[in-house]
């Protein structure tokens, strides 16, 4: 599975939208990219996932760059309850092996 | 989605003893279930992979005879943390795979262990 880099730490005021930004230019053509979070203390929630096209659901929205190399997960308008660590996975759908987490953003809303 | 449960949500035991963290998929039938570990301010670590009915793949540096895992069923995996000790106090965080219609891979809410 391909490899990620998120920034590791980001702030967002509350209401407003949250623009998390994920690079995977090494992303193979059968790869799709998820998107979980994980609210402290809880295990990861899955949010959204796509392969080339734009997706929205009632989370969030995915945008994929053309190339595919990156994408940015979009929190329309964040809340308190928003904050968590999210991750940005690439991987082949429904494939064997496990999501692997890396590092993660660590989105702070702030009042 | 589907739904994973794990029981218990927290345990506190003294040093030494075993305990038993179950992990359950309550409306699919898992083919494979994940156990992660996580410690404080530290993403998750695949610990090892069951397949139902065959041993569990533990992952590089996992003890396999601390870390016992059972997958008997398609709908329950244990993991049992024998002989505890304090540096085992972690987060412990199941996930399961298997007859759903991705295929895909939905988490349970982790179980947090503090060992005395």
């Amino acid at each position: 599975d391909a490899k990620t880099t998120q920034p590791p730490s980001m702030d967002c005021a509350e209401g407003r939208a949250a623009n998390l930004p994920c690079n995977h230019s090494t992303i193979s053509g059968n790869e799709y990219v998820y998107w979980y979070r994980q609210i402290h203390s809880q295990g990861p929630q899955y949010i959204i996932h796509g392969l080339k096209n734009n997706e929205t659901n009632e989370m969030a929205s995915l945008i994929i760059t053309e190339d595919r190399k990156s994408s940015t997960l979009i929190l329309p308008h964040a809340t308190l309850r928003d904050t968590a660590v999210y991750y940005c996975i690439v991987r082949v759908r429904g494939g064997a092996n496990n999501l692997f987490f890396g590092t993660g953003t660590r989105l702070t809303v702030i009042p | 989605g589907a739904v994973v449960s794990q029981h218990p949500s927290r345990v506190i035991c003294k040093s030494g003893t075993s305990v038993k963290i179950e992990c359950r998929s309550l409306d699919f039938q898992a083919t494979t279930m994940f156990w992660y570990r996580q410690f404080p301010k530290q993403s998750l670590m695949l610990m090892a992979t069951s397949n139902e009915g065959s041993k569990a793949t533990y992952e590089q540096g996992v003890e396999k005879d601390k870390f016992l895992i059972n997958h008997a069923s398609l709908t329950l995996s244990t993991l049992t943390v024998t002989s505890a000790h304090p540096e085992d106090s972690s987060f412990y965080i199941c996930s399961a795979k298997g007859q759903t219609r991705y295929n895909e891979q939905f988490f349970g809410p982790g179980t947090r262990l503090t060992v005395l």
